[in-house]
């Protein structure tokens, strides 16, 4: 059973600059969150996709987008990259729990970006 | 958005001892998620508790759900060198969209 698997695993990208990252769910899920963890903190809720649209956004700027393919599999833009975007990006998978409802997220290993 | 205190913040005990950690929140959540993240990996899912009062263990691991809904606690016992690494609790009230605490990093000496 194949878990969450994301690339690349490092990235390093000049500020300014563009970048995407990527993530395939769990097999069977079809829901996917990105979150950004910076050094010595939790992770951060960026936003969710379910059905191929966002389905919620936590505090992040508009320079954060993301898509969802029908295969499930999403993907992370960050443009105008600054230094502070330096961060371990997660992507969790989980099963659609109804329209309220809640499920288990299991962790991808991350993509470690660093912004010089 | 919403805050998770987590303590202590880090912890230094001997292998074979017990060890608590909790965390709460300013508003209720429906679930509470507890995982372990070791150096360079995503966090691994250890716990989860979806019901006030709900008690769950994952081997020596047992983990509880705050009757007020506004906080859950994690236990592990006879701890062993593996259990190194940084425990993170998290909530959610609806839509899988969590908040993490900031971490216990535990540290055990053999």
């Amino acid at each position: 059973d194949a878990g969450v698997t994301q690339s690349p695993t490092h990235l390093i990208k000049t500020r300014g600059q563009q970048v995407t990252l990527r993530c395939s769910p769990k097999s069977g899920h079809d829901t996917v969150s990105w979150y950004q963890q910076a050094l010595g903190q939790g992770p951060q809720f960026i936003f969710q996709y379910y059905e191929e649209e966002e389905r919620q956004r936590g505090n992040f700027p508009d320079r954060f987008s993301g898509h969802q393919f029908p295969n499930y599999s999403s993907e992370l833009n960050v443009n105008a990259l600054l230094l502070g975007d330096s961060a371990l990006y997660l992507c969790a998978s989980s099963l659609a729990a109804g329209l309220a409802g809640i499920d288990e997220q299991y962790f991808g290993p991350g993509t470690r970006l660093t912004v010089t | 958005g919403q805050q998770l205190n987590q303590s202590p913040q880090s912890m230094f005990i001997q292998e074979g001892e017990d060890v608590s950690m909790n965390c709460t929140s300013s508003s209720i959540f429906n679930t509470w998620l507890w995982y372990k993240q070791e150096p360079g990996e995503g966090p691994v899912l250890l716990i989860a508790l979806y019901k006030a009062g709900e008690l769950t263990s994952n081997g020596r691991l047992t983990a509880q759900f705050g009757i007020t809904r506004k906080d859950s606690f994690l236990n592990i016992s006879a701890s062993i060198p593996s259990d190194v690494g940084i425990y993170f609790c998290a909530g959610a009230y609806n839509f899988n969209k969590f908040y993490f605490g900031s971490g216990t990093k535990l540290n055990v000496k053999p």
